[in-house]
């Protein structure tokens, strides 16, 4: 057990639409990593948040956006939702001292 | 990005040790060497990290080369639960923040 929850678990979506999907940290780290997932495939980094702003950011469009709260629970959107964004996103709470990032479970999104 | 090199699959025997290796002729100074592993359905798994001195938790030790050009993730008895897919990664937290850039892995198949 990590203590980071995703939700949903599974999602379908269609192309075109938005997505919202959420993260949250038991151990209440301050740092939130974003990843996808494609089937086969090892984890993409999307983007990064700590202290409530984005701290970096993978090869992904603008219409990848993210949140934190103040109480470190984060929030991924997708809008324009096309094909190629179904996959399994991870979210992972990060310990800036020992540089272990924990993952949640994932939720996995079929677009269609 | 300092890029890793792993074997695509492996082979064990339930009880026997298992050594995985992975090569990054072009590690850098600032560097750290982490090995993460993702079990069926589930989120990756923090492993073990390192940055020059070889490194043992409960789950594993990492050796690494004299030159850091190399380094092998040790499970000293193998069990069924340990079948996951093992990623090496490179990463500079100090320097370039805590993105972890996955690549294919070693998919480590255990047999009773």
């Amino acid at each position: 057990e990590t203590g980071v929850t995703q939700s949903p678990t599974h999602l379908i979506k269609t192309r075109g639409q938005q997505v919202t999907l959420r993260c949250s940290s038991q151990s209440g780290h301050n740092t939130v990593s974003w990843y996808q997932q494609a089937l086969g495939q090892g984890p993409q980094f999307i983007f990064q948040y700590y202290r409530e702003e984005e701290n970096g950011r993978g090869n992904f469009p603008p219409r990848f956006s993210g949140l934190q709260f103040p109480n470190y629970s984060s929030e991924l959107n997708v809008n324009a939702l096309e094909l190629d964004d179904s996959a399994l996103y991870l979210c992972a709470g990060v310990n800036r001292i020992t540089y272990e990032q924990y993952f949640g479970p994932g939720t996995r999104l079929t677009v269609t | 990005d300092a890029k890793t090199t792993q074997p695509n699959s492996m082979e064990s025997n339930e009880e026997e040790p298992v050594h995985l290796p992975c090569n990054h002729s072009t590690i850098s100074g600032t560097d750290y060497i982490h090995w993460y592993r993702q079990l069926p359905s589930q989120g990756p798994e923090y492993v073990i990290h390192g940055l020059t001195s070889n490194v043992n938790n409960r789950m594993a030790s990492l050796a690494i080369a004299e030159d850091r050009k190399s380094s092998t993730l040790i499970l000293h008895r193998a069990t069924l639960r340990d079948a996951a897919v093992y990623y090496c990664i490179l990463s500079a937290p100090r320097v370039a923040g805590n993105m972890l850039t996955f690549g294919g892995g070693t998919r480590l198949m255990v047999k009773p």
